[in-house]
């Protein structure tokens, strides 16, 4: 399973465009790059999911690399609720015959909001 | 989205008690399911893997006689802390994959468990 690298935290200020970004140099040609969100004492809940170049959904957009090393997910226009901890992972989405992957989380990056 | 719940959500126990956890996966079925556990300021650390209908797959140093599993049901699978320890207190979620006919066959986690253990 592919290990993925993000900063450990971040700072931002409501109403400013968030991009965290994640390395994944080992990803494997079957991977898609998936993104939770978690609040304290929650369980993670699914923000966006890519393949490649550029996806965008109602509250995230991801873009990834044509080498897909790597991937950066944009939150635009932060608010204070957007304060938690984001998680980039790799594994392969084994589509419609099932047989899913487990999941391995790495540090995360816990985003600060601010007023 | 798909709905996981678990039950309870939080529980204090006497150390050397057995404590069970539930997780439920309430608008689909699931063949498999993930169980984690989260210390405070840590990441989710994968335990095991639940399958119905057969035993469930233990992450390296995990006890599998301590964190007993049973998946009994398309829609249930329940983690058993046996005699639990101080050092079991945590946060325990669970995890199920919806295969989908769209682009995202997502893992809907549940709300979790916080356990402590006196």
């Amino acid at each position: 399973l592919a290990k993925t690298t993000q900063p450990i935290s971040m700072d931002s200020y409501e109403g400013q465009e968030v991009n965290i970004t994640c390395s994944h140099n080992n990803i494997a040609t079957n991977d898609y790059i998936t993104w939770y969100q978690q609040f304290p004492s929650q369980g993670p809940r699914f923000i966006i999911q890519g393949y490649k170049t550029k996806v965008t959904n109602e509250v995230a957009s991801l873009f990834i690399p044509a080498d897909r090393k790597s991937s950066t997910l944009s939150l635009p226009r932060v608010s204070l609720s957007d304060t938690a901890v984001y998680y980039c992972l790799v594994g392969d989405r084994a589509g419609f015959s099932g047989g899913y992957n487990k999941l391995i989380f790495g540090a995360g990056t816990r985003l600060a909001v601010h007023p | 989205g798909a709905v996981v719940s678990q039950h309870p959500s939080r529980v204090i126990c006497k150390s050397g008690t057995s404590v069970k956890i539930e997780c439920r996966s309430l608008d689909f079925q699931a063949t498999t399911m993930f169980w984690y556990r989260q210390f405070p300021k840590q990441s989710l650390m994968l335990m095991a893997t639940s399958n119905e209908g057969s035993k469930a797959t233990y992450e390296q140093g995990v006890e599998k006689d301590k964190f007993l599993i049973n998946h009994a049901s398309l829609t249930l699978s329940t983690l058993t802390v046996t005699s639990a320890h101080p050092e079991d207190s945590s946060f325990y979620i669970c995890s199920a994959p919806k295969y989908g006919t769209g682009d995202n066959n997502e893992q809907f986690f549940g709300p979790g468990t916080r356990l402590t253990v006196l």
